[in-house]
């Protein structure tokens, strides 16, 4: 596979519950990056981890979010007792280095009920 | 601290049309520019990058885009606007912030075409 691969696609999900996203990134690519997509909102950072290095969590909206990226490789946003506000299209990025592009997934687009 | 502001969210021309998408931008380093496409249902595709080389940038589908430091713009241009360029496009900064190459984006111009 030679993109970034979100999982799962669609999620639909009552108000109150948790849900997990996941990404994969490109092999290799240091970087990853959250963003959240929202109809009027346009695309809003939420987390961004570089190696194994502290991540920067600037972008998270409540502390309901948490991400978390396991051996550098595979990142997981969770969001607990979900919101309707929280429904949105996640996308997740990763890129080589510092200054190279970012490369997208195709994203979780995330129902609240 | 970086903002883009895209002028129009809703751009429509004909087809063999000009196509112009305008980006402005702001950033307390120099910048790098990015325009990137979004097709329905699927993620952000890479359209071309400013990187302080060359002014004039040229993309993938015939794309361009030219940096102004003048006039703090990066818009985005295409001679001849062709049906399957109806999609989102977003203009994006990042400057080596603390957050790497964290890219800031504009809200996105949905571009329609028609026949």
């Amino acid at each position: 596979g030679a993109g970034v691969s979100q999982s799962p696609s669609n999620k639909v999900t009552e108000k109150g519950k948790d849900v997990e996203l996941r990404c994969d990134p490109i092999s290799g690519h240091t970087a990853l990056y959250w963003y959240r997509q929202s109809l009027g909102q346009g695309l809003e950072f939420l987390i961004y981890f570089q190696g194994n290095s502290a991540p920067d969590k600037s972008g998270l909206p409540s502390d309901r979010f948490s991400a978390e990226r396991t051996g550098g490789s595979v990142s997981t946003l969770t969001i607990q007792r979900t919101q309707q506000e929280d429904s949105a299209v996640y996308l997740c990025a990763s890129s080589l280095q510092t200054v190279s592009p970012l490369h997208f997934g195709n994203g979780t687009r995330l129902t609240v009920t | 601290a970086q903002s883009v502001t895209q002028l129009g969210s809703h751009v429509s021309v004909s087809e063999g049309a000009l196509v112009l998408l305008r980006c402005n931008y702001s950033s307390s380093v120099p910048p790098y520019l990015f325009w990137y496409v979004q097709y329905p249902n699927q993620g952000l595709q890479l359209l071309l990058k400013y990187t302080s080389a060359a002014t004039l940038v040229k993309g993938i589908n015939g794309f361009e885009a030219e940096f102004k430091k003048s006039e703090t713009s990066f818009h985005l241009t295409k001679p001849s606007a062709h049906m399957s360029d109806a999609a989102e496009y977003f203009c994006a900064v990042s400057g080596l912030g603390n957050a790497g190459n964290m890219l800031t984006f504009g809200g996105g111009t949905r571009l329609m075409v028609k026949p």
